[in-house]
Parts: structure tokens; sequence; C-alpha cells
């Protein structure tokens, strides 16, 4: 079955850089996903990478996909308080459902 | 629409009650799914509507919940005889047949259970 882990929390400083990580268990993954929920608010989006990529980036966005070890990051450049959001990320298997991790939060600090 | 609308935003109901949350999906987004967000969980899936396939139940946790999605359009999630355990963030989310480009997803239905 598929099983997604993330760390709970992450604080760093305005304008430094973020690094979120994720692991997953499931090696028929077709696509990996990172959304962002603000308060309140449902789960936007914010980029994807396919399984036969091992990088893709999107502006401030990074994201690293380590296959052979089911590792995936994202990387947020010079973080903004505005990025302060608990972070999911989730994998696609063949069957199209999306098993996302528990969420990362992360707090951004002045 | 131009997105995924979810009614109500809030729902307080008194334990035993039955409770039906709506979702409208984005326009032709074949793909429907319902996900419940526990406090300081990830997302549970419930679940999955395509088309005219019959629907994947498999994350539904009880014979309490059932959803039945009216014209391959809007959805309504239905919870009998409402319990404590109940209460969470219910999200609704839609995707284009592809799927490739992930979920959108609604703001979702707090539902509290009291």
């Amino acid at each position: 079955g598929e099983d997604v882990e993330q760390s709970l929390f992450l604080s760093v400083r305005e304008g430094d850089s973020s690094v979120i990580n994720c692991t997953y268990t499931d090696s028929s993954s077709t696509y990996l996903y990172w959304y962002k929920q603000e308060p309140g608010a449902g789960l936007q989006l914010l980029t994807y990478i396919f399984s036969n990529m091992d990088m893709k980036q999107d502006q401030r966005l990074t994201v690293l996909l380590n296959k052979k070890d089911k590792h995936l990051s994202l990387r947020i450049a010079d973080t903004q308080t505005g990025d302060s959001a608990i972070y999911f990320c989730a994998e696609m298997a063949d069957d199209y459902k999306l098993s996302f991790g528990a969420g990362t939060t992360v707090t951004v600090r002045a | 629409g131009a997105g995924v609308s979810q009614s109500p935003s809030n729902k307080v109901t008194e334990k035993g009650k039955d409770v039906e949350l709506r979702c409208d999906p984005i326009s032709g987004h074949t793909a429907l799914y319902w996900y419940r967000q526990s406090l300081g969980q990830g997302l549970e899936f419930l679940i999955y509507f395509q088309g005219n396939s019959a629907p994947d139940k498999s994350g539904l946790p009880s014979d309490r919940f059932s959803a039945e999605r009216t014209g391959g359009s809007v959805s309504t999630l239905t919870i009998q005889r409402t319990q404590q355990e109940d209460s969470a963030v219910y999200l609704c989310a839609s995707s284009p047949p592809d799927q490739v480009g992930g979920y959108t997803f609604g703001s979702g239905t707090r539902l509290t259970v009291v």
C-alpha cells in the first residue's frame, strides 16, 4: 500500500531557502505532487513531477526526485512570509488516487 | 464554474443526526474525489468517481458514509447518525480526464459534531 511521510514542522528565516522532504513507498508512483494549504483554505497545487524526471524548476520552487531512494524534496528560494503554510507531498499510483503525507507546517520568521 | 465549490463551509450538528455535504466540481472535470482531513492528520481518501464508472468506495470508513454523483456533476456526501469522531474538514476535488495535472480542491466543509 501507499505510505507518504514528511517531517511535521519547519522554521525558516525570511530570505533563506526552505527545504521540505518527503519519502514514499509505492514504487509504481507515476506522478508526485506538492500542495500548499493556507489557513482556512483548500489545497493549492504548487507543482508536480513525473516519476521519470529527477528535477523540475518553476520560479522559486525546485523539486528534486530520487526515485531509487523514493525521496522527494521541495526547495523554496528566498522564502517570504506569504510562504507560511502547510505543505503536502502526495503520490499518484496507477489507480489515480492521490496518497498524501501528514503535511509540513512551514513558519517563516522575520 | 471557476473552481470547486463546496457547501456549507461550516456545519455544526448534534450527535446522531444525518448531514449532507455538497460539492460542485469544475465544469468538464470527469473525476471527483472526497477526502477527509482531521486535525493534525494528512488527507484520508474517502471515495472517487470517474465518469460513468462504478465509484471506488474503498476509503469510506463505515456504512454510515455514502456518496452519490448525479449526472456526472454535483456530488453529495452523506453521513448518517453522526458521531464525534466524524468531526473533520471534508474536502472535495475534481480533475480533468487525464488527471496528470493533479486535483483542484474546494475550500472544504468543516463539520463539527457536538
